[in-house]
């Protein structure tokens, strides 16, 4: 079956640093990529999304590119903000909705 | 545009109740699924609605259940409450396409004592 599998964490990071939070899929056929973010007390925010390989979804300095040839969908941020500490999922979905998601990654950002 | 609404935000019930809880889609979305969090399982998927009938279903026993309503809305029903049923249940609407992202509501906090 499909699965998708991230870093859990934590990781922490201190304010302007990069980050990278690494997410890795097993798929049949050519499902969508997703993450979302969670803040505490909420549900589940879209953050991007792509749906076809080599796709860069991109939002609020936020990228990730859905690479087919490594199965993998890295979401990356060049310069982090106290109120980007969240948790954060990486999911797919393939025939209609049919999502999984990865078990989320708290990331907590130091002033 | 109003996003999607849970209700109630919080429950607490007993071991061997049921309890009802209810979701309304953004305007026009014609699938709602339903999902389960909880710290250990992280997010789970129930099932899925799509036009009143289910769609998709999770492995999950048959004391969870669900419905759509003709306008979209949708229910959840868990029967015969476990203690292991505490968790953060978290509904999503969506146009229901592939590549369609699902849009959250803020969850039901169930705690069953």
């Amino acid at each position: 079956g499909n699965s998708v599998t991230q870093m859990e964490g934590p990781v922490t990071l201190s304010e302007e640093a990069f980050l990278t939070i690494n997410c890795t899929y097993t798929a049949t056929g050519y499902p969508s990529l997703f993450w979302y973010v969670q803040y505490p007390g909420e549900g589940l925010q879209l953050l991007l999304k792509a749906t076809k390989a080599d796709d860069k979804g991109s939002n609020k300095g936020f990228e990730a590119t859905y690479r087919k040839e490594t199965t993998s969908f890295h979401l990356e941020k060049g310069s982090v903000q106290v109120s980007d500490s969240a948790v954060y999922f990486c999911a797919l979905s393939d025939r209609g909705q049919n999502f999984v998601f990865g078990p989320g990654t708290r990331l907590s950002v130091l002033p | 545009k109003a996003g999607v609404t849970q209700t109630p935000r919080y429950l607490i019930k007993t071991r061997g109740q049921q309890v009802t809880l209810s979701c309304s889609p953004i305007s026009g979305h014609r699938s709602v699924s339903w999902y389960q969090q909880t710290p250990g399982q992280g997010l789970q998927f129930l099932f899925e609605y799509f036009s009143e009938t289910q769609r998709n279903k999770g492995n999950f026993p048959g004391r969870f259940s669900g419905r759509q309503f003709s306008n979209s809305r949708s229910e959840m029903n868990v029967s015969t409450l476990e203690l292991g049923d505490s968790a953060l249940y978290l509904c999503a609407s969506s146009l229901g396409r592939l590549g369609n992202a699902l849009h959250f509501g803020n969850g039901t906090r169930l705690t069953v004592t």
